[in-house]
């Protein structure tokens, strides 16, 4: 029930491209979805977050989608850049859980030129 | 800047040898956090500290412990290391605990253990 499933585990795409990784969830307590991304030798940074009550937020070349009914949520990354070459996680939090990320299990990213 | 440092980058200990990891932070938060992360896996939290209250996930091995001395410094020392717990090791701070506040991850050491 604690577990956040995230595909695919690794993810090839042309500069340009638009990347999209794949999270969902089983706890319907969980409210708050960050995705985090980490570079080689670095500790991941949150990225964008979303909570519930929308569908869709959009920083930049990063969207979240969210589909509550289907306890499912996706980054996509529009304009793929070399330089977001990284690994992604989405994670998952509840209210009252003290901070405590339940992390899926990464999808590493390589863009090419 | 303000920032979470950690040190050392890189250890390498013997099994069963103790050793100790360095947490500190410029930013003045109050909780901070240990994760581990092995190879091509998800972080995993061990432990926070939201202060000095220490709050122990419950299937973090005994083997592991953490002290804060201040709101400066945190440590995680791992008391008999084993050959499994080669990872790396996160250290992390927030603000705040029951908010969505961002947790800001240090660059990691990378433990060896031979």
């Amino acid at each position: 029930q604690q577990q956040v499933k995230q595909s695919p585990q690794s993810l090839i795409v042309q500069k340009g491209g638009i990347s999209i990784i794949n999270c969902a969830y089983e706890n319907t307590a969980f409210d708050y979805f960050p995705w985090y991304q980490q570079f080689p030798g670095k500790g991941p940074a949150l990225l964008i977050a979303i909570r519930p009550d929308v569908s869709e937020k959009k920083e930049g070349r990063f969207t979240i989608s969210f589909n509550k009914s289907a306890k499912q949520f996706s980054l996509h990354i529009m304009d793929s850049q070399p330089g977001d070459s990284a690994t992604y996680f989405c994670a998952a939090r509840r209210s009252g859980t003290a901070s405590k990320l339940t992390f899926g299990t990464g999808t590493r990213l390589q863009v090419t030129l | 800047d303000a920032m979470v440092i950690q040190n050392p980058r890189y250890q390498v200990t013997q099994f069963g040898k103790p050793v100790t990891l360095s947490c500190s932070q410029t930013l003045n938060h109050n909780v901070m956090y240990w994760y581990q992360q092995k190879s091509s896996q998800a972080p995993k939290l061990l432990f926070h500290y939201y202060d000095k209250d220490f709050n122990n996930e419950a299937d973090t091995p005994d083997n592991f412990q953490s002290r804060r001395p201040n709101t400066s410094f945190c440590f995680l020392d791992i008391r008999s290391p084993g050959l499994g717990d080669a990872a790396m090791y996160l250290c992390a701070t927030s603000k705040h605990r029951d908010r969505e506040d961002e947790q800001y991850f240090g660059p990691g050491t990378r433990l060896t253990v031979t």
